[in-house]
């Protein structure tokens, strides 16, 4: 069945290092690929999508790419900052019969010290 | 603000009780998602539906039903409760659930706690 892995956490990086989180996926077909994240005591926020092969989602200095060669999303971010610190979550969607929803990676708890 | 709204943000109950988890979608939206977040299990999906309609089934627990109403206000049922079923539940939704590409836009979530 689709599942996504995810890199353990927590990661704990300095302000302004640089961010990669990995996330491999596997799935029959063409999932679209996402990355949620979850502030303390908050619901999950859509961060970034890419919905086919080489499509490059980005928000907020996050960026992602969909590899189908190598069945990854990894999420990137060149400087992080202290407010960048949750947990992120990696999924994919597929549609087929019965299947309409979200399959999540564990997550990724990232914290960013001053 | 996703624009998904859920209700309440806080249960506490206590085993063999019952309880309802309530659900608003984004103006527009049809579709709508149910999961529950726990530290063992991780994310999960429960249930989905679409227009009123049952769509797709997840991990769902006979104990736990739910359904979507015709203003497209879905609610989960947990009965029977056990301590067990103490976590996170979030309801999300989206425009339609046929397409991959879809986004699923999530509420707060309801902590539900049992004692």
């Amino acid at each position: 069945g689709d599942s996504v892995t995810q890199m353990e956490g927590p990661v704990t990086l300095s302000e302004e290092a640089f961010l990669t989180i990995n996330c491999t996926y596997t799935a029959t077909g063409y999932p679209s690929l996402f990355w949620y994240v979850q502030y303390p005591g908050e619901g999950l926020q859509l961060l970034l999508k890419a919905t086919k092969a080489d499509d490059k989602g980005s928000n907020k200095g996050f960026e992602a790419t969909y590899r189908k060669e190598t069945t990854s999303f990894h999420l990137e971010k060149g400087s992080v900052q202290v407010s960048d610190s949750a947990v992120y979550f990696c999924a994919l969607k597929r549609v087929g019969t019965g299947r309409r929803a979200l399959t999540f990676g564990s997550g990724t708890r990232l914290q960013v010290q001053p | 603000d996703s624009g998904v709204t859920q209700t309440p943000k806080h249960l506490i109950t206590a085993t063999g009780q019952r309880v309802t988890l309530r659900c608003s979608p984004r103006s527009g939206d049809l579709s709508v998602y149910w999961y529950q977040q726990s530290l063992d299990q991780g994310l999960q999906f429960l249930i989905q539906y679409y227009n009123g309609e049952e769509r797709a089934k997840g991990n769902i627990l006979e104990r736990f039903s739910a359904q979507q109403f015709p203003d497209l206000h879905s609610e989960l049922n947990l009965s029977s409760l056990e301590l067990g079923d103490s976590a996170l539940y979030f309801c999300a939704s989206s425009v339609v659930s046929e397409l991959s590409t879809d986004t699923q836009y999530f509420g707060p979530g309801t902590r539900l706690t049992v004692l």
